[in-house]
């Protein structure tokens, strides 16, 4: 199994671009979230997902958009990017909200 | 504001000593979950513990949950320059499926 996978790992972005940070996973869970995590911070909900088709927002969902086509992937669209959004930013799933399991992150620079 | 607040915010041992974290949280809780980042990683699970037990053990770790306080600790026994990370609590709120981290405690174990 590959686990949790997350493209890019690094990304620039100029301000008021848009991009899609993808997440897969391939253990079959049913919940996947993703978290952003600033530096010297712990990790923020953005969005969630219980299972495919069902989204809800986290702590932070602003300026984010999320999907559930299937219960494999979970892509994070940034809608308009702004300096705000630089960030490491975590892609987890589980078989509900006991061990999560997260990808390796994305660096993003938003310039 | 995030769900659980660890203390100290920063932790520096000697090799072979313990090291305890606390964590403290808001809302009734279903469980409570301690992970661990080493610079700037993925997180790892490291243990569970659900809102009907008070203490867990898992090798060199225990985990205690007083739920009238709302706070836990984790004991890090023994600590080893390897367990030098980032230690952090997650709390999944018994209203949702949220899974909320708190700020993380950075433990520096000096060989």
């Amino acid at each position: 199994n590959a686990g949790v996978t997350q493209t890019p790992k690094f990304q620039v972005l100029k301000t008021g671009q848009s991009m899609t940070l993808q997440c897969a996973q391939d253990m079959n869970h049913e919940y996947m979230s993703w978290y952003r995590q600033d530096p010297g911070m712990g990790l923020r909900l953005i969005h969630y997902s219980v299972g495919a088709g069902i989204t809800d927002q986290g702590e932070v969902p602003n300026g984010y958009n999320v999907s559930r086509s299937t219960t494999e992937d979970f892509p994070l669209r940034l809608l308009s990017a702004a300096p705000s959004q630089t960030s490491v930013y975590f892609c987890a799933s589980s078989r509900s909200t006991d061990t999560q399991y997260f990808g390796p992150g994305t660096r993003l620079t938003v310039l | 504001s995030q769900q659980g607040e660890e203390d100290p915010q920063a932790l520096s041992i000697q090799e072979g000593e313990n090291a305890t974290m606390n964590c403290s949280y808001k809302t009734s809780i279903n469980n409570l979950q301690w992970y661990r980042q080493n610079s700037g990683r993925g997180l790892v699970h490291l243990i569970l513990i659900r809102s009907n037990e008070r203490e867990k053990h898992s090798g060199r770790l225990r985990v205690t949950l007083d739920t009238s306080k709302k706070s836990s600790s984790l004991l890090i026994t023994a600590s080893r320059a390897a367990d030098t990370a980032s230690y952090f609590c997650a709390t999944e709120d018994d209203s949702s499926y949220k899974l909320i981290f708190g700020s993380g405690t950075r433990l520096l174990v000096r060989p």
